[in-house]
């Protein structure tokens, strides 16, 4: 089965400066693999998704990450960081052929973005 | 449009009581989920739903129940209540698997006390 790890539960990064969160995933074939994000107090919502053969993928609010095959990674960015990106950001994974992955997502852990002024 | 729509937002259940988180969608959707969500570990799976009269049991099911009678509503029961069911929980859909986007209720937070 497949499974993502986020490295590091909490990130701290200043306003302004480099946002980068780590995913790597474990799948024995390229999968299709998702960013959510989480505000407090609300449901997950999609920043961006890979499912094709553009491996830079941009998402929204200035996000984007990029599928690294060679090193099983989906790392998600952003070059200057806002106080409003303030969340809980969640990695996910769904394998393309698992006979039609009705069931939903693999999530990670999910990492805590803490955004200094 | 209000997407997915979970009630109640918060509920406080005694050891041994039952309940009945209510989940429903205006898009169509036939893929509805539910998940649960601990501090610190994710979103678990509990059930999910490919259609009307469809179920099945996902990572955590045990101690829960569904139903799926019609496209747009999924409630999750719960059955003699724990501690260990103290958690949020997400209900989702989507209108395709795989390369679908999940489409995610505000959530319901349960304490079991």
């Amino acid at each position: 089965a497949q499974s993502v790890t986020q490295l590091g539960s909490h990130v701290s990064v200043s306003e302004g400066a480099l946002v980068l969160l780590r995913c790597n995933y474990s799948s024995s074939v390229p999968p299709y693999l998702f960013w959510y994000v989480q505000y407090p107090n609300q449901g997950l919502q999609l920043l961006l998704k890979y499912t094709s053969a553009a491996t830079l993928v941009k998402g929204i609010n200035g996000f984007e990450a990029e599928f690294k095959k060679s090193e099983t990674s989906f790392h998600l960015t952003k070059p200057s960081a806002h106080m409003s990106d303030a969340a809980e950001y969640f990695c996910a994974v769904s394998d393309r052929w698992s006979g039609g992955g009705a069931d939903g997502l693999t999530f990670g852990k999910g990492t805590h973005l803490i955004i200094q002024p | 449009n209000a997407g997915v729509t979970q009630t109640p937002k918060f509920r406080i259940l005694k050891i041994g009581q039952s309940m009945t988180l209510q989940c429903t969608q205006d898009m169509n959707h036939n893929y509805m989920y539910w998940y649960r969500q601990d501090p610190g570990m994710g979103l678990k799976l509990i059930y999910y739903s490919v259609g009307a009269g469809i179920t099945d049991k996902g990572e955590v099911p045990n101690g829960y129940n569904v139903s799926r009678s019609t496209t747009e509503d999924f409630p999750l029961r719960l059955e003699l209540a724990a501690p260990s069911q103290t958690s949020v929980y997400f209900c989702a859909s989507s209108r395709t698997v795989n390369t679908g986007e999940l489409f995610f209720g505000e959530g319901s937070r349960l304490t079991v006390l």
